[in-house]
């Protein structure tokens, strides 16, 4: 399978501790995008990448946030001391920038439950 | 700011009806359009993108999107809907391929079919 991966697909927490994901793209993508999305809304977006460059960040992404690429491949995302109003499905996608359309290819998510 | 606006929150059709799902769009230049599907618990599958040329696109599934500038809209449609196609339709808009690229997302549209 060539596409979009993201470990992993659940994750139960409880509140106050820190929690990791993974995200794989696709391999010759050069951008990497996180969303956020939260029930019964559309993703929103946190940050995106070119290679290992964090090159944009939403308002959305609180200190308690923080994105790496360090090798401008795969992606992870923490999010430390959560709380409860983290509770959404992470998704990540990943595009090529050289593309002449931003076609951006999605992963199946992680499902973050902070009880 | 760009903003999309899917002002059904859910539809219910028949096997075999039609359908059309509207979607309104704000951007400030030539925007870059799509269409996602999401199933339950599954990322985002793309449908059909426009960008330029023809304003009516044809995706997969047999969907297809008009894009009307005037009305600022880019309605998805399909002549028969099959019982498989019920899911979660998102609407997004982009920038320019190569600049900032994020996707904003509409809240979404779920649709039900009946028998």
């Amino acid at each position: 399978d060539t596409g979009v991966s993201q470990d992993p697909r659940h994750k139960i927490t409880k509140r106050g501790q820190n929690v990791t994901f993974r995200c794989d793209p696709i391999s010759e993508h050069n951008r990497l995008y996180w969303y956020r999305q939260t029930l019964g809304q559309g993703p929103e977006f946190l940050t995106y990448f070119q290679n290992e460059a964090q090159l944009e960040k939403s308002r959305l992404l609180s200190d308690r946030f923080s994105a790496e690429r360090p090798k401008g491949s795969f992606s992870t995302l923490e999010i430390q001391r959560t709380e409860q109003g983290d509770s959404a499905m992470y998704l990540c996608a990943s595009s090529l920038a050289l593309a002449t359309h931003n076609e951006q290819f999605f992963g199946p998510g992680t499902r973050l439950t902070v009880l | 700011a760009q903003s999309v606006t899917q002002p059904d929150i859910h539809i219910t059709v028949s096997e075999g009806a039609s359908l059309e799902l509207r979607c309104n769009y704000s951007y400030g230049a030539t925007p870059y359009l799509f269409w996602y599907v999401q199933s339950p618990g599954q990322g985002l599958q793309l449908l059909l993108k426009y960008f330029s040329g023809d304003t009516l696109v044809q995706g997969i599934k047999g969907f297809e999107a008009e894009f009307k500038r005037s009305q600022s809209s880019f309605n998805l449609r399909k002549p028969s809907v099959h019982w498989s196609d019920a899911a979660e339709y998102f609407c997004a808009v982009g920038a320019l391929a190569g600049t900032a690229s994020k996707l904003t997302f509409g809240t979404g549209t779920r649709l039900q079919v009946t028998l």
